[in-house]
Formats: C-alpha cells, sequence, structure tokens
C-alpha cells in the first residue's frame, strides 16, 4: 500500500472549514483513499473514501487531485466535537492480507 | 443499523491469567478483524475472520487466538498475560465478500490493562 504524509497538527475555529490535506504521491491505479478519524481512546471511525472523483456525504468531503497524489478532507462546518486525529491511508481493499495501518495523523484542534 | 459492539469496554487483569473480548458485527458483515493499539506501536493488525474461518493473520505469538461463529460474532483470546499486552483491542467489521473497496467499521475497543 501506498505511504501517506499528513502535517501532525492543525488548529481550526469552531464553525469554520476545516481543511486536513494528504499527500500519497506513490498512490496506484487502482488504490483507494480512505479517512479515518479516532477521538482519544475510542475506535476509529470510518469518514469517507474515493478513487479518482470527489465524494461528499453527511460528514465530510474529499477532494482528490487530477493526479491523484493528493486529496484534501473537507469538514465544512467544525464543531468542539470534530477534534481527533485523521488519518489518511491508502489501500487496494479493505484490510488486505495485513489488515489496516495507520500512521500518525493530524491532530486536529478545533478551537471554541 | 447498529454499528460493531465490544465486550467488556474496559478489563482489568493480573500478570499471567487469560482473557476473552467478543465483538458483534454490523448485520450482514461476514469479515471480523482484530487490532492492538497502543501508543508506542501504534494500530497493529492481529488477525481476520471470514465465514469462521481465520482468513489472515499479523505478526503476533500463539498465546493470542480467536474465532468466528455462524453469526459472525468473534472472539479473540489472550492466554498468559503480560504487562506488555495492556492495549486498547479494536473489532473492525466488514462485508467481506471481495468486492472493492471494502471498508471496515470498528467498534468502540476493549481497554484492557493488566497489572
Amino acid at each position: 500500500d501506498a505511504k501517506t504524509t499528513q502535517p501532525p497538527s492543525m488548529d481550526c475555529a469552531e464553525g469554520r472549514a476545516a481543511n486536513l490535506p494528504c499527500n500519497h504521491s506513490t498512490i496506484s491505479g487502482n488504490e483507494y483513499v480512505y479517512w479515518y478519524r479516532q477521538i482519544h481512546s475510542q475506535g476509529p471511525q470510518y469518514i469517507i473514501h474515493g478513487l479518482k472523483n470527489n465524494e461528499t456525504n453527511e460528514m465530510a468531503s474529499l477532494i482528490i487531485t487530477e493526479d491523484r497524489k493528493s486529496s484534501t478532507l473537507i469538514l465544512p462546518h467544525a464543531t468542539l466535537r470534530d477534534t481527533a486525529v485523521y488519518y489518511c491511508i491508502v489501500i487496494l481493499s479493505g484490510g488486505g492480507a495485513d489488515g489496516l495501518t495507520f500512521g500518525k495523523g493530524t491532530h486536529l484542534i478545533i478551537q471554541p | 443499523k447498529a454499528g460493531v459492539t465490544q465486550t467488556p469496554r474496559y478489563l482489568i487483569k493480573t500478570r499471567g491469567q487469560q482473557v476473552t473480548l467478543s465483538c458483534s458485527p454490523i448485520s450482514g458483515h461476514r469479515s471480523v478483524s482484530w487490532y492492538q493499539q497502543t501508543p508506542g506501536q501504534g494500530l497493529q493488525f492481529l488477525f481476520e475472520y471470514f465465514s469462521e474461518t481465520q482468513r489472515n493473520k499479523g505478526n503476533f505469538p500463539g498465546r493470542f487466538s480467536g474465532r468466528q461463529f455462524s453469526n459472525s460474532r468473534s472472539e479473540m483470546n489472550v492466554s498468559t498475560l503480560e504487562l506488555g499486552d495492556s492495549a486498547l483491542y479494536l473489532c473492525a467489521s466488514s462485508l467481506g465478500s471481495g468486492g472493492a473497496p471494502d471498508t471496515q467499521y470498528f467498534g468502540p475497543g476493549t481497554r484492557l490493562t493488566v497489572l
């Protein structure tokens, strides 16, 4: 699976859009970009995934660049409950033979 | 649909004891994966079960074992507990049917403390 690079931390004001970047320059054509988040000591929560096209669901939007080498997760109206570590991963499908692997992720802190 | 559930949520054991953790997947999901998460090692894959068979296995000693029942519920067992087994144990379920992508959904985890 391709590796990803994320900033270690970010701040965002409550009510504003939080834009979390992720670089995955070695992604292959059939690998998906997935985003999960984890609030302290809770299980990771699936947010969204995409292959080539931009995606939107009730939680967030995922913007993938045309060359697929980077993506941005957008939380449109951040709330204090969005404070969490956000993980961007690139996987062929599901967990595969070695399961999912999370990097350090981005610690997003929403400021009141 | 109800999400993935795990029991118990918290557990305290002493060295040498054994422990059994339980996971109920999302209805219709046939694959259950188990992970260990610690601050130092991050998320580590233990094993995956599909249709009552272990399909994939991570690099953990034989003290860690699991099984899956016909209703897709799964248990994992850790025998002869060591201090280093203290961790958050996570269960994740997915359809497991082989179609891409096969999104994993995590449960809340079981926090195991070994004294």
